[in-house]
Parts: structure tokens; C-alpha cells; sequence
């Protein structure tokens, strides 16, 4: 099955820098990539996604790009602010495999004022 | 806010115990997953329904089961309770089976003792 690596576990940047999360997935037939944001004690909130026909994606702060070839993606947030603290989760899915979700272990982003 | 709610916010167990949790999926939606999500980790995908039949199950043993009704909603069983099942349980609902954007509910807090 899929397998979604995630880094950093822990990310912490001054506020108006640049943070950037990396996953790397193991199915070549993977070909869906979301990114959500899980604030304490709420659910996953997506807030940006790709999909494979796609090298690179951009809403405003926010961008993801995608390399098929190494099998990895990254999400890449920049002007950062104090609320875009929380803990970031990419993810993988695959046509075949319905709207499965696989996920990587998070990423604790600290914006510090 | 997605649309999506989830029943009961938290809940406390004992271990053997029988729990139901249930999920309003978003309006117009047909398909419901579930997830387990436990502290410091990823979601991990448990089951998914597609107008009211199971479409496609994790690595998660029997006594854990679910159903879909005609409105699209779903419950998540799980019966004889291990001290592990304590976790917060996520369901997420989209389009469809194609590979489309899922939308999380805040999730059930479940603990058991």
C-alpha cells in the first residue's frame, strides 16, 4: 500500500518568513495530493491540493508543488503569520483506491510574533 | 466550517465496551470515510461507504463496522473496546468515488479506560 513520509515533524519560523513541509510517497499510481491544516481540537481543514497532471499550484500565501518523478511534494507558505500556527498533514490518494486517504504524521508549524 | 458534523463530541468508555458514533456528511454528498486518528499522528483510514454500501476497508479488524443510510449519513460501531481505540475519530464526506476533495467533520473524542 501507500506510504507517505512527512518532514519536519516540528517547523518554528518568525512571523513573515517563508515555511516550506516536504512528503515523499511510495505508489507511482498516487496521483491526488492534499495538504490540510488540523488546529487544536477541530478536524482537518484542506486548504490547498494538486493533482498529478499539475507541477504547481498557488492561492495567494500558499503554493504546492509536485515532482512525479522523485515522488514528492511540498507545501510552501510565505509572508507567514501567528495564525497560520497549527499542525499541517499532506496526504496521497489514488483513482483506483476511491477518495482513500493516506497520510503523513503532521507537522507542528510554530509562527513566532 | 465544511458542513460536516459529527456526534458525540466526546465520549468516555470502558475497555469491552460497544460505542456508535455518527456523521452528517455535507449536503449533496454520497460518500462518507472514516478515520482514526490517534494523538501525534496522521489520520488512518478506517472504512468508506458509497450509497450505503462499504467501499473499501484499512487495516482495522472486524469489530470495527459502519453503515450509511439513505440521507447519506453514517454511523462507525466498534465493539469490545481496547484501551488503543482511544482516539479521535474523524469522518470525511465527497462527491462521489473519483478522486474528489474530502471534507472533515471536528471529530469524536474517544477515550477508553
Amino acid at each position: 500500500g501507500e506510504n507517505v513520509e512527512q518532514h519536519p515533524s516540528t517547523l518554528s519560523v518568525q512571523e513573515g518568513d517563508s515555511a516550506v513541509i516536504k512528503c515523499t510517497y511510495s505508489d507511482s499510481a498516487s496521483n491526488y495530493f492534499p495538504w490540510y491544516k488540523q488546529e487544536l481540537g477541530k478536524g482537518p481543514q484542506l486548504i490547498i491540493d494538486i493533482r498529478s497532471n499539475v507541477g504547481e499550484k498557488k492561492d495567494q500565501r500558499i503554493a504546492v508543488t509536485l515532482n512525479k518523478t522523485a515522488k514528492h511534494f511540498s507545501l510552501h507558505i510565505t509572508e507567514t503569520q501567528p495564525e497560520d500556527s497549527a499542525v499541517y498533514f499532506c496526504a496521497a490518494s489514488q483513482e483506483t483506491s476511491g477518495s482513500r486517504l493516506t497520510f503523513g504524521e503532521g507537522t507542528q508549524l510554530t509562527v513566532n510574533p | 466550517e465544511t458542513g460536516v458534523t459529527q456526534s458525540p463530541t466526546h465520549l468516555i468508555k470502558t475497555r469491552g465496551q460497544q460505542v456508535t458514533l455518527r456523521c452528517s456528511s455535507q449536503s449533496g454528498h454520497n460518500t462518507v470515510s472514516w478515520y482514526q486518528q490517534a494523538l501525534g499522528q496522521g489520520p488512518q483510514f478506517i472504512f468508506q461507504y458509497y450509497r450505503e454500501e462499504e467501499n473499501g476497508r484499512g487495516n482495522f479488524p472486524p469489530r470495527f463496522s459502519g453503515l450509511q443510510f439513505p440521507n447519506y449519513s453514517s454511523e462507525l460501531n466498534v465493539n469490545a473496546l481496547e484501551l488503543d481505540d482511544s482516539a479521535l475519530y474523524l469522518c470525511a464526506s465527497s462527491l462521489g468515488l473519483e478522486v474528489e476533495t474530502q471534507y472533515f467533520g471536528p471529530g469524536t473524542r474517544l477515550l477508553v479506560l
